[in-house]
């Protein structure tokens, strides 16, 4: 089944403990992006890639880093995670540029 | 102002049709999306329409752009209490080889009997 997988779903942590939260894709897509949700906000893109070793910013990248080694994965890190990153977190790929995305199921993480 | 703007709510009658209206700011937007979140759940694409046509149908919905106007919408007909969610309305610019997907911040559908 074609998919994108988050792990963890949810995740409650303290300030300032680094965390990962994978995503993996199963249909060989070049792009993977994160994106957090936050109420009254949308979805805001936070780093996106379009190839292996290829990592961009988008809209929100402060305090976050990424990383594309192989071509499914691609991993979200926070290095010291602070309350302002609670939210909710969707990892997405697509096959090219200008093709739908496919979402993962969210990682809800809060930050204490 | 924002890039991509909708409205928050939307509540309709089971079997009325629904309108979702969204509009956006960028005339180089080459595609146009509409994704439906169902609650604990991610984004799922339901259609999306490309920058020269005006219409696209696929069953129960209908997609309408206005390019003159930059006005998107979605219209579910015969609508059911199943198509309860928020529907995001999304740009993705073609902008030098970068991929800059913009979202609306969603209209959230409630559907009552």
């Amino acid at each position: 089944e074609a998919q994108v997988t988050q792990n963890p779903r949810y995740l409650i942590t303290v300030t300032g403990k680094k965390l990962t939260v994978t995503c993996s894709q199963n249909m060989n897509h070049e792009y993977m992006s994160w994106y957090r949700q936050d109420p009254g906000l949308g979805l805001r893109q936070i780093y996106y890639s379009m190839n292996v070793e290829v990592t961009d910013k988008g809209d929100v990248p402060e305090g976050y880093k990424v990383s594309r080694k192989e071509k499914r994965n691609f991993p979200l890190i926070l290095e010291s995670p602070s309350p302002n990153q609670t939210s909710l977190y969707f990892c997405a790929s697509s096959f090219q540029l200008n093709t739908e995305a496919f979402f993962g199921q969210g990682t809800r993480l809060t930050v204490v | 102002g924002e890039d991509v703007e909708q409205s928050l709510f939307l509540s309709v009658r089971e079997g009325d049709s629904s309108v979702i209206n969204c509009t956006y700011t960028d005339s180089s937007s080459t595609y146009l999306y509409w994704y439906k979140q169902e609650p604990g759940a991610g984004l799922q694409l339901l259609t999306y329409i490309f920058s020269n046509m005006d219409m696209k149908q696929d069953q129960r919905l209908t997609v309408l752009l206005n390019k003159k106007d930059k006005h998107l919408s979605l219209r579910i007909a015969d609508t059911q209490t199943g198509d309860s969610a928020i529907y995001f309305c999304a740009e993705r610019r073609a902008s030098g080889g970068s991929y800059i997907p913009t979202f609306g911040r969603g209209t959230s559908l409630i559907v009552h009997p």
